[in-house]
């Protein structure tokens, strides 16, 4: 089916350790985002992308990186994982803002 | 200031009944959008519904409406003859202006609860 994949579904870090989070989509959108959702908590914006080799800030970008090498893919890394980071991350994808976001089904980290 | 306000942690509704759910905004842009989002327990974000600040109408999507006054700078969400399936976290959401990227703010959310 069309739409966002994410993974991995779940994972547990040790304090220190480094991982990349997955995210592709084949609807070609051009707008891209990683946010995080802890419990009990709206969403907030890690990164964002625009389009392939172009990415910003959001509200919430220390401790993560991410690049924009294809259309479809927008990884997030996690460097030095921190248990503040323990957190559900989503990766949405966006044509046009009317329609809103396309989700991906998260991805649950647990920093120990 | 938060940007986007959800005074109700949480909500019961009796089945069949219409309940709605509190969203107020803050922006000084005249051009804005308004989103609701439903989280069930499995976790996936679903869009329900849009409401653009230039809209003359309320939003209507099946069952769910946007109950929009811009002078009060309020969104709210009407789910009208609830369902079990509705049993759900609520999320308002604003995108402001023209700017790149068309970055979507969330509130803190409601958690629905419907009675059967």
């Amino acid at each position: 089916n069309a739409g966002v994949t994410q993974t991995p579904k779940f994972r547990i870090l040790k304090i220190g350790q480094s991982m990349t989070l997955q995210c592709a989509q084949d609807m070609n959108h051009n707008y891209m985002y990683w946010y995080r959702q802890d419990p009990g908590m709206g969403l907030k914006l890690i990164y964002y992308s625009v389009g392939a080799g172009i990415t910003d800030k959001g509200e919430v970008p220390n401790g993560y990186n991410v690049s924009r090498s294809t259309t479809e893919d927008f990884p997030l890394r996690l460097e030095l994982a921190a248990p503040s980071q323990t957190s559900v991350y989503f990766c949405a994808s966006s044509y046009a803002i009317l329609y809103g976001y396309t989700f991906g089904s998260g991805t649950r980290l647990t920093v120990v | 200031a938060q940007k986007i306000t959800q005074t109700q942690p949480g909500m019961f509704v009796q089945e069949k009944e219409a309940v709605t759910l509190d969203c107020t905004y803050d922006t000084s842009d005249p051009s804005y959008g308004l989103f609701w989002y439903k989280q069930p327990s499995s976790g996936e974000m679903i869009f329900l519904i849009y409401q653009g600040s230039y809209d003359q109408q309320n939003a209507t999507e099946g069952r769910y409406s946007l109950n929009f006054q811009k002078a009060r700078k309020s969104a709210n969400l009407v789910i009208s003859a609830s369902q079990l399936g509705d049993s759900a976290m609520y999320f308002c959401a604003m995108r402001e202006g023209k700017s790149s990227g068309d970055k979507l703010t969330f509130g803190t959310g409601t958690r629905l609860a419907v009675r059967p």
